[in-house]
């Protein structure tokens, strides 16, 4: 069964221009929205989170926009530099634990 | 801080062998967890401690075990290595379960090959 789904597998922007990344969940249950950044070669790592009681959170080019009742957030890259070429997760929280539920990952390229 | 270091960092098994991957954190955590990642499922939960003593299982345990040596370690076991046990293998910590917006922390890997 899969929770949480995440889409495009895979994306391609020119510099400077906008990334978008969505990811749909199941779960309502799920109370923390993060996206995880990873390059290659390392763990993956915090990029930004947000709380279902608000509906948009930025974080300098980074914004999250969350729609709880389509059950639905979306990552959006302002301004997209070759650096940010990474994969990019969705992980919502369950309420059990910590327990982050990983969508399948974007992997973004963004062309010089 | 070296945050949360893996060893080793790459490993070749042949079907049947038995290894260990070490994790451990310095910034002291409570929790701490195994994760797995195969191309295209993101990452996937193998078992995971939520303090000090405790473990419990995740998605997808089978075939392996934990022990949780004391409040910074956390070790990951495969006693009969299988084919459908070669992946990428991350550990991870977080300050605490429930309450609040708590970051997962992530070690940089092990590349496990199963042949």
């Amino acid at each position: 069964q899969q929770q949480v789904k995440q889409s495009p597998q895979s994306l391609i922007v020119q510099k400077g221009g906008i990334s978008i990344i969505n990811c749909a969940y199941e779960n309502t249950a799920f109370d923390y929205f993060p996206w995880y950044q990873q390059f290659p070669g390392k763990g993956p790592a915090l990029l930004i989170a947000i709380r279902p009681d608000v509906s948009e959170k930025k974080e300098g080019r980074f914004t999250i926009s969350f729609n709880k009742s389509a059950k639905q957030f979306s990552l959006h890259i302002m301004d997209s530099q070759p650096g940010d070429s990474a994969t990019y997760f969705c992980a919502p929280r369950g309420n059990a634990g910590n327990m982050l539920t990983f969508g399948g990952g974007t992997r973004l390229m963004v062309k010089p | 801080n070296a945050g949360v270091t893996q060893t080793p960092k790459f490993q070749v098994l042949k079907t049947g062998q038995s290894m260990t991957l070490q994790c451990a954190q310095d910034m002291n955590h409570n929790s701490m967890y195994w994760y797995r990642q195969d191309p295209g499922m993101g990452l996937r939960l193998i078992y995971y401690s939520a303090s000090e003593g405790t473990t419990d299982k995740g998605e997808v345990p089978n075939g392996y075990n934990v022990s949780r040596l004391n409040k910074r370690e956390f070790s990951l076991r495969l006693e009969s290595a299988a084919p459908s046990q070669t992946s990428v293998y991350f550990c991870a910590s977080s300050a605490r379960q429930y309450l609040g917006a708590d970051t997962q922390y992530f070690g940089p890997g092990t590349r496990l090959t199963v042949l």
